[in-house]
């Protein structure tokens, strides 16, 4: 069991720039989370995939960000234009489709600072 | 909408100890309600799942508790290797498997 894995670990850009994330989930899992964890906070969900199907989204998740997963398999998630309020950690997750609580087994995040 | 309250926000105990940690939640139908530690710098990882009340989970000196409004994480005899967040998450009914999370309880343990 190799484990969720996020690449890369830190990112600190400036403001304005685009960043994109990725992350390799378990291999036999076919459920995919994104989450945004701050400072102090639990995590926040962002957008789930089942299989390479975007199936929910988040209010917290503006136009500037997008989210892929193009062929089931490891999803990239990429902010346009960012902004200070866009630094936090960035966790993915993923579970396997047999049972709705099947718990999510998370990655160690990337980290993004904006400056 | 889906709601965690986790109390206390830190928690400092000596080596040996025990405490429990409270988790209060709202929800429209509880499919599950989650444990995980997170240690600085990591990802969350996976301790119990309680689904109905007065069900209860044992790991070492863990022990998760659950009512129809609360749950409890005890800790027994803790150790210095315990100290690290701990989250509480709730999954509804219809929600395909996202999960709210609370703020978390910061412990830590001292020799």
């Amino acid at each position: 069991d190799t484990g969720v894995s996020q690449d890369p670990r830190h990112k600190i850009t400036k403001r304005g720039q685009n960043v994109t994330f990725r992350c390799d989930p378990i291999s036999e899992h076919n459920r995919l989370y994104w989450y945004r964890q701050t400072l102090g906070q639990g995590p926040e969900f962002l957008t789930y995939f089942q299989n390479e199907a975007q199936l929910e989204k988040s209010r917290l998740l503006s136009d500037r960000f997008s989210a892929e997963r193009p062929k089931g398999s490891f999803s990239t998630l990429e902010i346009q234009r960012t902004e200070q309020g866009d630094s936090a950690m960035y966790l993915c997750a993923s579970s396997p489709d047999t049972l709705l609580d099947s718990p999510l087994h998370f990655g160690n995040g990337t980290r993004l600072t904006v400056t | 909408e889906d709601q965690v309250t986790q109390s206390p926000e830190a928690l400092r105990l000596q080596e040996g100890e025990s405490s429990s940690l409270n988790c209060s939640y709202t929800v429209s139908g509880l499919r599950g309600l989650f444990w995980y530690r997170q240690d600085p710098g990591k990802g969350p990882e996976f301790l119990f799942t309680l689904y109905s009340a007065g069900e209860e989970k044992e790991k070492e000196r863990l022990k998760a508790t659950l009512t129809k409004k609360e749950s409890f994480l005890h800790i027994t005899a803790p150790k210095p290797e315990d100290s690290a967040t701990y989250l509480c998450a709730v999954q509804g009914i219809g929600t395909a498997s996202k999960l709210t999370f609370g703020t978390g309880t910061r412990l830590q343990v001292m020799l």
